[in-house]
């Protein structure tokens, strides 16, 4: 069935190292993409987002990269804190009957040890 | 401006009882979202709505039901509820269909 997912479940990094984070995704009508940081305890915050006429978006600290001939969607943080420690989610924009609405995979727990 | 805002916070339900989690925007969003977030399974989509006075199924809708009468507000209610729905429920808003999410701060219920 269709899905959006990421490969690992948790990544342990170094302060000052680059992060990578991936995702998979199986609908290749999906146009758009979008990276969300939660913190324990709160809601999730947007990160980064990138269509899908694009296949690279930077931001400060991050870029995101969507590779739509494998349908695969990285994040990567530069130069990771403490502070980048979370939980993070690819989502994508789904079209059903109703309309479209992100569906999110199930995340990646960032640890970021100093 | 407040954004999100999401009430109640926490609630414990027993089997079988009813309840009605509010959500309310300030920021005149078309897009009104509820999901659910379980350990492990990330966050899935309950029900949203694309305006006032409309909604749509998501991933896992059986067991709520919503309603959009208000631009502002997207009430989501558990006629019914059973173990299988304590989670934590998010609301989210955008304005329009391919844009950021503006989640609220979450609602923990547990039904025993």
């Amino acid at each position: 069935g269709e899905s959006v997912g990421l490969h690992l479940p948790t990544l342990s990094v170094q302060e000052g190292d680059n992060s990578i984070i991936n995702c998979a995704y199986s609908n290749s009508a999906s146009d758009y993409f979008i990276w969300y940081k939660q913190e324990s305890g709160k809601g999730p915050q947007f990160i980064i987002d990138i269509r899908s006429n694009m296949d690279k978006r930077q931001g400060q600290r991050v870029t995101v990269l969507l590779n739509k001939t494998v349908k695969h969607l990285s994040l990567q943080i530069a130069a990771t804190q403490p502070g980048d420690s979370a939980v993070y989610f690819c989502a994508e924009n789904r079209a059903n009957q109703a309309g479209t609405a992100l569906i999110f995979g199930k995340g990646t727990t960032l640890s970021v040890s100093s | 401006n407040a954004g999100v805002t999401q009430t109640p916070k926490f609630r414990v339900l027993k089997t079988g009882q009813s309840m009605t989690l509010l959500c309310a925007q300030d920021m005149n969003h078309e897009y009104m979202y509820w999901y659910r977030q379980d350990p492990g399974m990330g966050l899935r989509l309950i029900h949203y709505s694309v305006g006032e006075g409309t909604t749509a199924k998501g991933e896992v809708p059986d067991g709520y039901n919503v309603s959009r009468l208000k631009k502002q507000n997207f009430l989501l209610g558990l006629e019914s509820a059973a173990p299988s729905q304590t989670s934590v429920y998010f609301c989210a808003s955008s304005f329009g269909a391919a844009g950021e999410l503006f989640f609220g701060e979450g609602s923990r219920l547990t039904v025993l």
